[in-house]
């Protein structure tokens, strides 16, 4: 039982080039997550997918966009890279289908950090 | 603007002794309220969590307790150990109107406990 795995570790870009981060649960969750972590701000939230084959916006979804594949993968592309989207990238699920009642855990992946020049 | 606010970066504690993390939230609809803790290099692990109905739950070493009316929590570890050295998270959700999944963050205290 793996959890939550997130690829790849680590990642330059320039400007301008696109990528791919690939997250993926074994968990049977429904609800997937994206978070950015920056220097002195918390975890933020891009976007989310209540569950398989829905996604919605976070917080701060400009500049991304997302795919949820499958009910175990959850996607995030930036289309077009710019330096103020260097940030460690976070992948998280959770049990229940978004607003499905009652508290519920997220399990966080160990992370993605991004630099783009 | 912040709405959950971790004011103190850093903290250092001598080990044996008690740590006190605090947080301050400014959303009155916040009703559920969470600690992370992060290791360098990896994501954050659940530690422990409160309802608003509630003013302390406790598990183990950790407690939290919650003062509504100063939308302020925090976070008590007794004895602390090596090993609780980390960058510690608190969370809030609004959850009775719908948003438990909806994590607000705050900024992160790390903290180091030495011999």
């Amino acid at each position: 039982n793996a959890g939550v795995t997130q690829t790849p570790k680590f990642q330059v870009l320039k400007t301008g080039q696109s990528m791919t981060l690939q997250c993926a649960q074994d968990m049977n969750h429904n609800s997937m997550y994206w978070y950015r972590q920056d220097p002195g701000m918390g975890l933020r939230l891009i976007y989310y997918s209540a569950s398989e084959g829905t996604t919605d916006k976070g917080e701060v979804p400009n500049g991304y966009n997302v795919s949820r594949l499958n009910k175990r993968e959850f996607s995030l592309r930036l289309e077009s890279a710019a330096p103020s989207q260097t940030s460690v990238y976070f992948c998280a699920s959770s049990e229940r289908a978004w607003g499905a009642g009652g508290p519920d855990t997220q399990y966080f992946g160990p992370g993605t950090r991004l630099t783009v020049l | 603007d912040q709405q959950v606010k971790q004011n103190s970066p850093s903290l250092s504690v001598q080990e044996g002794r008690i740590s006190i993390l605090n947080c301050d939230y400014t959303n009155s609809m916040f009703d559920y309220f969470l600690w992370y803790k992060k290791y360098p290099a990896e994501g954050p692990t659940f530690l422990i969590s409160i309802s608003s109905i509630k003013d302390k739950n406790e598990d183990g070493r950790f407690t939290v307790f919650l003062n509504k009316s100063a939308k302020h929590l925090s976070l008590h570890i007794v004895p602390s150990q090596p090993g609780d050295s980390a960058v510690y998270f608190c969370a809030a959700s609004a959850g009775r109107s719908g948003g438990y999944n909806k994590l607000i963050f705050g900024a992160g205290t790390r903290l180091a406990v030495h011999p």
